[in-house]
């Protein structure tokens, strides 16, 4: 079954912090997987894209590294601002760009 | 270029009236989607337009349905509404299938 895990739920971490989400999942067969920054009552936006081959995907703060053997992937926040506070989407695309399998997401909160 | 695009942005509904969401996608874009988003529930996945033909359905009763025009504006329509149909409806759309997703702003439907 194609599943995408994602923890922490949720995080509160100080403004100027690091933290790194957590998205495992068991899909197939692979195609890409991306990571979303959703806030609240908006649609998401795209923060990065990565394919089979790609291992790491940065976009300023934020970087993404993807581990295809072990199925695995993290979006790592560096020197997080108040506006980081948002859910973090991550997803999967499956059956070559036919199915999307969608995490539940990471709900993050920077406080000051 | 202008994003995609969804009218109306806030709707409010009774129990049992039918509602009609819309969705302008990207100049160009041909493939639309259509998503269900719940606090508990995450982004589900409703339906998948490409060509004015429906590509991919979701796990959703029939009182779900849409449509695709030849401009690719799509419209989702949701009948006998309950009070579980209460969320944020996102409408994303492609160049093609498989392609980058960009989400719109999303339409918050309240039924009462």
């Amino acid at each position: 079954k194609n599943q995408v895990e994602q923890s922490p739920q949720s995080l509160i971490i100080l403004e100027g912090k690091n933290c790194t989400l957590q998205c495992n999942y068991t899909v197939s067969p692979f195609s890409n997987l991306r990571w979303y920054k959703q806030d609240t009552g908006r649609g998401p936006v795209s923060l990065t894209i990565m394919t089979f081959s790609e291992n790491t995907k940065s976009n300023g703060r934020y970087t993404a590294t993807l581990d295809a053997d072990t199925k695995q992937s993290s979006l790592h926040i560096t020197a997080s601002q108040l506006s980081d506070s948002a859910s973090y989407i991550c997803v999967v695309s499956a059956e070559y760009g036919n199915k999307l399998v969608f995490g539940a997401g990471t709900i993050l909160r920077v406080k000051s | 270029k202008a994003g995609v695009t969804q009218t109306p942005r806030y709707l409010i509904k009774t129990r049992g009236q039918q509602v009609t969401l819309s969705c302008s996608p990207i100049s160009g874009h041909r493939s639309v989607s259509w998503y269900q988003q719940t606090p508990g529930q995450g982004l589900q996945f409703l339906f998948e337009y490409f060509s004015e033909t429906q590509r991919n359905k979701g796990n959703f009763p029939g009182r779900f349905s849409g449509r695709q025009f030849s401009n690719s504006r799509s419209e989702m329509n949701v009948s006998t509404l309950e009070l579980g149909d209460s969320a944020l409806y996102l409408c994303a759309s492609s160049s093609y299938r498989g392609n980058e997703q960009f989400f719109g702003p999303g339409t918050r439907l309240t039924v009462l």
